[in-house]
């Protein structure tokens, strides 16, 4: 089954700093790997996604992930991290079954001055 | 367009209450889904459904009644509210083919206490 593993339950990092929230992903075939952001009190929202185009995977917002599948992971970076940034961040892979999305267990992001 | 619109916004039930949640999408999606959230545990798989009459079970689906009978509404029901129910429920929807397959598109939620 597909899976993704988010390593890290809080990140903390400084107003301007870089944001790295790491996804390492299981999968028997090539994945479909998400991120969403979800803002508090709302729903989610795709920042990007990576369909086998492209490695590297430019999102909203100044996000970007790299698809590495030496390593199995898909890591969201962003160069310098903005208060606005402050959210919960989940990883999801497409399940095998159908058009599901198997979630991580989020990371949530703290952006401090 | 709305996008995927869900109602109520907040429910509170007592335990054995039944109740629906109800999730419609305006995008002519055939997919759609229901997921809840709990502290620590990310998004789990209620149901789904892959088009108009038809449904499947997804990873927690106990408790939980869905029925498709258009393409834009896919309401979940809780026949016997136990607290353990008590969780954010999204409704979600795709298309299945094209450039945007498996691209969800998440409503706003549904926060449901149950005591």
């Amino acid at each position: 089954a597909q899976s993704v593993t988010q390593l890290g339950s809080h990140v903390s990092v400084s107003e301007g700093a870089l944001v790295l929230l790491r996804c390492n992903y299981s999968s028997s075939v090539p994945p479909y790997l998400f991120w969403y952001v979800q803002y508090p009190n709302q729903g989610l929202q795709l920042l990007l996604k990576y369909t086998s185009a492209a490695t590297l995977v430019k999102g909203i917002n100044g996000f970007e992930a790299e698809f590495k599948k030496s390593e199995t992971s898909f890591h969201l970076t962003k160069p310098s991290a903005h208060m606005s940034d402050a959210a919960e961040y989940f990883c999801a892979v497409r399940s095998n079954s159908g058009y599901a999305l198997n979630f991580g267990k989020g990371t949530s992001l703290l952006v401090t001055p | 367009n709305a996008g995927v619109t869900q109602t109520p916004k907040f429910q509170v039930l007592k335990t054995g209450q039944s109740m629906t949640l109800q999730c419609a999408q305006d995008m002519n999606h055939e997919y759609m889904s229901w997921y809840r959230q709990d502290p620590g545990m990310g998004l789990r798989l209620i149901h789904y459904s892959v088009g108009a009459g038809i449904t499947d079970q997804g990873e927690v689906p106990n408790g939980y009644n869905v029925s498709r009978s258009t393409t834009e509404d896919f309401p979940l029901r809780l026949l016997s509210a136990a607290p353990s129910q008590t969780s954010v429920y999204f409704c979600a929807s795709s298309r299945t083919s094209g450039a945007v397959l498996a691209t969800q598109y998440f409503g706003p939620g549904t926060r449901l206490t149950v005591l």
